[in-house]
């Protein structure tokens, strides 16, 4: 069974950082392109990015309002996937999610406030 | 970016009611295009992937239809555990941008 396992969320203080992570299991993780999700308190989904796999070049990409600020990264190793967030503003608060690259498994998501 | 825009933002329906949500892309996206069901507080569940292709595990009461840059989600006959918000989502370029919802609700 394919289960993903986000973590790290909390409260931050404008311009801060955070590091969220998300534990994976039950598929060949090294083998899959992986993606972050978020979702604003009552408001739709956003794509904020994703990494291939190494195999195809372990690549990245993201939206624009996160470009230069959040960094995917992956653990084959560790299967875990990793989203570093830096210079946080109020308007990242929301809630996390990863999915696999099909989007067919989401994690349960974990709660990022950005708030002084 | 791909601009989805979806209808209606909301609807009321009753237990059995045919439901339909519109999904329209502001370019072409052949059929790379998804449809997700959320329910409050949970994770978006993938519903339909590649226009009109169910996802395993999910009922046949779902289904999708559409190409190029309109698309539709039907239930065909709504039950209680059916009352969620949908979104539609193109995965032909990046960013892979969602639709606004469709919040279905019970009248």
């Amino acid at each position: 069974e394919v289960q993903l396992v986000e973590s790290g969320g909390g409260l931050v203080k404008p311009g801060g950082s955070l590091r969220l992570s998300c534990a994976a299991s039950g598929f060949t993780f090294s083998n899959a392109w992986m993606r972050w999700v978020r979702q604003a308190p009552g408001k739709g989904l956003e794509w904020v990015g994703h990494i291939k796999s190494k195999t195809d070049g372990g690549t990245t990409d993201y939206a624009a309002p996160v470009k230069g600020r959040f960094t995917i990264s992956r653990d084959d190793s560790k299967n875990t996937l990793y989203l570093q967030m830096n210079s946080l503003k109020t308007e990242d608060t929301a809630v996390y999610y990863c999915t696999t690259g099909g989007y067919g498994h989401w994690g349960q998501g974990t709660l990022v406030t950005v708030s002084s | 970016d791909i601009q989805m825009t979806q209808s209606p933002s909301s609807l009321s329906a009753s237990v059995g009611d045919r439901v339909t949500i519109t999904c329209r892309a502001s370019q072409g996206i052949s059929n790379y295009l998804a449809w997700f069901q959320q329910k409050p507080g949970k994770a978006p569940k993938s519903l339909i992937y590649a226009a009109s292709s169910l996802q395993s595990g999910v009922p046949s009461k779902f289904s999708g239809s559409g190409s190029g840059t309109d698309f539709t989600l039907t239930i065909s006959s709504l039950q209680p555990e059916d009352f969620a918000t949908y979104y539609c989502q193109q995965y032909n370029s990046f960013p892979h941008t969602f639709g606004g919802g469709t919040k279905v609700e019970i009248k």
